[in-house]
C-alpha cells in the first residue's frame, strides 16, 4: 500500500523566487491537505485540496497557491519567496467524507530560502 | 490564547514507566482529537485517534478524552527508549477541513 510522497526532499531557493512542490496521497485518498512546520512549531494548515478545488484555507497569503489533479496528486507554489518562508512543507492525505477523518503524512520537503 | 496547548518539555521517564501527555484546546465544537508522534527530522506519525469521551486503548497507547475539560490526553505504557519523540496533539479545526496543532511535547525515555 503506497503511502504519501512528496518531492522533492530538499530545495534550496533565493529571495524573490518561486517555488513548486509536489504530493501523492496514500492510496484510495482523494483529499490533500498541505501544512508548514516551522523548527519547533507544530504544523500551520495551509490549505485543503477535495474534487480539485480549494475546500478550505488556513491564514497564508495568496503568495501560497495550490492545485490538484484529477489522479488526486497535488502541488502548493509559492511566489516571492521570503526567508521566513523557509521551513518544512508536508502533504497529508486522507478519505474526507463530511466530518471526522484521520491525516497520513507524507515525508515532507525542506524548503531552505536563502 | 492558543488554540491548542500542550507542555512544551521536555519530559522524561525512566524506560519501563508511564508516559502521561497532556493537551487543553479553545474550541468547544471541536470533535476529533488526535496524536501525532514525530522523530527528529521527519514527518509526523498519527498514533491515535480519538473521537468520543472516555479512554480508547491501542496497544501501550491509551488516549483519553474529556470534552466538558477541553482536555485531551496521551499515555504510554511500559516507555521505550525507541518512544523518544516529539508528540503532537491535534483537534480539528472549522468545518472538520482543517487541524490545528499543538507545538508539542518532547518525550524522552532513559534507558
Amino acid at each position: 500500500d503506497a503511502g504519501v510522497t512528496q518531492s522533492p526532499t530538499h530545495l534550496i531557493k533565493t529571495r524573490g523566487q518561486q517555488v513548486t512542490l509536489r504530493c501523492s496521497p496514500k492510496s484510495g485518498h482523494d483529499t490533500v491537505s498541505w501544512y508548514q512546520q516551522a523548527l519547533g512549531q507544530g504544523p500551520q494548515f495551509i490549505f485543503q485540496y477535495y474534487e480539485e478545488e480549494e475546500r478550505q484555507r488556513g491564514n497564508f497569503p495568496d503568495r501560497f497557491s495550490g492545485h490538484q489533479f484529477p489522479n488526486y496528486s497535488s502541488e502548493l507554489n509559492v511566489n516571492a519567496l521570503l526567508l521566513g518562508d523557509s521551513a518544512l512543507y508536508l502533504c497529508a492525505s486522507s478519505l474526507a467524507p463530511a466530518g471526522v477523518y484521520e491525516q497520513y503524512f507524507g515525508p515532507g520537503t525542506r524548503l531552505t530560502v536563502t | 490564547q492558543k488554540e491548542v496547548e500542550q507542555n512544551s518539555g521536555p519530559l522524561s521517564v525512566p524506560e519501563g514507566a508511564i508516559a502521561s501527555l497532556n493537551c487543553t484546546y479553545s474550541d468547544r465544537g471541536s470533535q476529533s482529537f488526535f496524536w501525532y508522534r514525530q522523530y527528529s527530522g521527519k514527518s509526523p506519525e498519527l498514533i491515535m485517534s480519538i473521537y468520543s469521551n472516555g479512554d480508547k486503548e491501542d496497544g501501550r497507547f491509551t488516549a483519553q478524552l474529556n470534552k466538558a475539560s477541553q482536555y485531551v490526553s496521551l499515555l504510554i505504557r511500559d516507555s521505550q527508549p525507541s518512544d523518544s519523540a516529539t508528540y503532537l496533539c491535534a483537534v480539528n479545526g472549522d468545518n472538520n477541513n482543517d487541524m490545528r496543532f499543538g507545538a508539542g511535547t518532547r518525550l524522552t525515555v532513559k534507558p
